[in-house]
């Protein structure tokens, strides 16, 4: 099974300051890693699939790098809504999800 | 786009309950089916998926023996069997579709389920 670590667990920032999270794997995923955003009570909200692409909606201030054992998910400029927790995902080799990066609003 | 799961509960330790998930807004039989659950305050687990004929599915190892996953295409529907349930299976159970950039694009409310005796 191929292990996704996120760091940081917590992140504490203000609104406008820029956010950067990472998730490394066990082993290479390739650029088969997806980013999703999950707030209290809802459903996750998928952001970037394939390490770098935008799902269709989401603004031009999230972005997402990286491939073989590292990735990074960028916020740009945080606005308020977007203090919530992130995973990251891989379907490379069977399916697994990071423990999830819970930003903050400091 | 609606995914909507139901069927959860509260169950003792080594019942089962059968899960559902009813699609609409979409054309069911394009699309590949996820069950994925959250334990109370933790992270998302990948339990099972189906393709989009139910002739391909895979189980995550912490489910593989006890949880049956199916599709039925006429009724727009998703199930999951669960049996020989345990605590650390209470959890929201959500059912997701696999998009097409393959990742899950649309997921469901959630359906809880509390193993307890």
């Amino acid at each position: 099974e191929i292990v996704l670590t996120q760091s940081p667990a917590t992140l504490s920032l203000s609104p406008g300051e820029r956010a950067t999270l990472s998730c490394r794997a066990s082993q290479s995923v390739s650029s088969y890693l997806a980013w999703y955003q999950q707030k209290p009570g809802q459903a996750p909200r998928l952001l970037i699939y394939d390490a770098s692409f935008r799902a269709t909606g989401i603004p031009a201030r999230f972005s997402g790098s990286g491939s073989g054992t590292h990735f990074t998910l960028t916020i740009s400029s945080l606005e308020p809504e977007d203090f919530a927790v992130y995973y990251c995902h891989q379907r490379s080799n069977r399916e697994t999800f990071g423990q999830g990066t819970r930003l903050e609003m400091k | 786009v609606q995914l909507v799961e139901s069927g959860g509960g509260l169950v003792k330790p080594g019942g089962s309950l059968r899960l559902s998930c009813d699609a609409s807004g979409f054309i069911f039989t394009d699309y590949s089916l996820s069950w994925i659950r959250q334990a109370p305050g933790k992270g998302l687990e990948w339990l099972s998926s189906i393709s989009k004929s139910g002739t391909t599915i895979d189980y995550a190892d912490s489910v593989r023996g006890r949880f049956s996953i199916s599709r039925d295409n006429a009724k727009k529907s998703l199930h999951l069997q669960m049996n020989s349930l345990r605590a650390d299976d209470t959890a929201l159970y959500y059912c997701a579709r696999l998009g097409p950039p393959d990742y899950y694009d649309y997921w469901g409310h959630g359906t809880l389920v509390t193993v307890s005796s």
